[in-house]
């Protein structure tokens, strides 16, 4: 079974500055994808960033960019000039190709923006 | 992307009673989802909602304590059965509109069992 872990149950960053989340995974499957969702307090769960195994380009959407080291299935999200609504919960989650769509998450990480 | 309209947004229940959640969506989408999402924790997958037939449940889930309907490509609804304060969660709705397409996710329905 394929599982996704968040190693930081919470970070911090000061407003303007650049943090980085973690993200491993585990699975056999060759085809897959990876994402990164934000869930504020509002609980809405905000879809931030997706990369498609089959990519070795890093997939980035203005401020938000990823490491993806297929080898190591390590799925890290960098967030840049980080703003006071950057603060949430983001989840990291896993969806294989042929899982016909389920999705497997990591536990989640909050951040906390400092002004 | 797809708009999903997740009712009601929170309820306050009574042990030993049930509650049924709706999920419509404003376009026909190939597969619908129910997660739920305990207090401080992750979202876990409940089951898959197939149109015109049984839901497929994830370990842990049975069809007895979460029935579930999906009588079309836009509409799903869950019920939860027998409610205990064990159920106090928040519940999802998602829809997969295809298949290279990331899922996306309606507002939740916070329930609390008393």
């Amino acid at each position: 079974a394929q599982t996704v872990t968040q190693s930081q149950p919470e970070m911090s960053v000061q407003e303007a500055e650049t943090v980085t989340l973690s993200c491993t995974y585990d699975t056999s499957e060759s085809d897959y994808y990876l994402f990164w969702y934000k869930q504020p307090p509002s609980r809405q769960m905000i879809l931030v960033i997706r990369q498609e195994a089959y990519k070795q380009q890093n997939a980035t959407e203005n401020r938000f960019s990823v490491n993806f080291q297929k080898a190591a299935k390590s799925f890290s999200l960098k967030i840049s000039d980080s703003q006071l609504g950057d603060a949430a919960m983001y989840f990291c989650a896993y969806r294989g190709g042929t899982s016909y769509g389920k999705l497997t998450f990591g536990q989640g990480t909050i951040l906390t923006v400092h002004p | 992307s797809a708009v999903i309209s997740q009712k009601p947004s929170r309820d306050i229940c009574q042990r030993g009673t049930s509650l049924t959640i709706q999920c419509q969506v404003d376009s026909q989408v190939t597969m619908m989802f129910w997660y739920r999402q305990q207090p401080g924790q992750s979202l876990t997958l409940i089951a898959t909602a197939n149109q015109g037939s049984e839901a497929t449940y994830e370990s842990g889930f049975v069809i007895d304590k979460f029935p579930i309907s999906r009588p079309n490509l836009t509409f799903s609804t869950l019920t939860v059965s027998n409610m205990s304060p064990e159920d106090s969660s928040i519940y999802l709705c998602s829809v997969l509109p295809g298949k290279n397409q990331p899922q996306h996710f309606g507002d939740g329905t916070r329930l609390s069992i008393l």
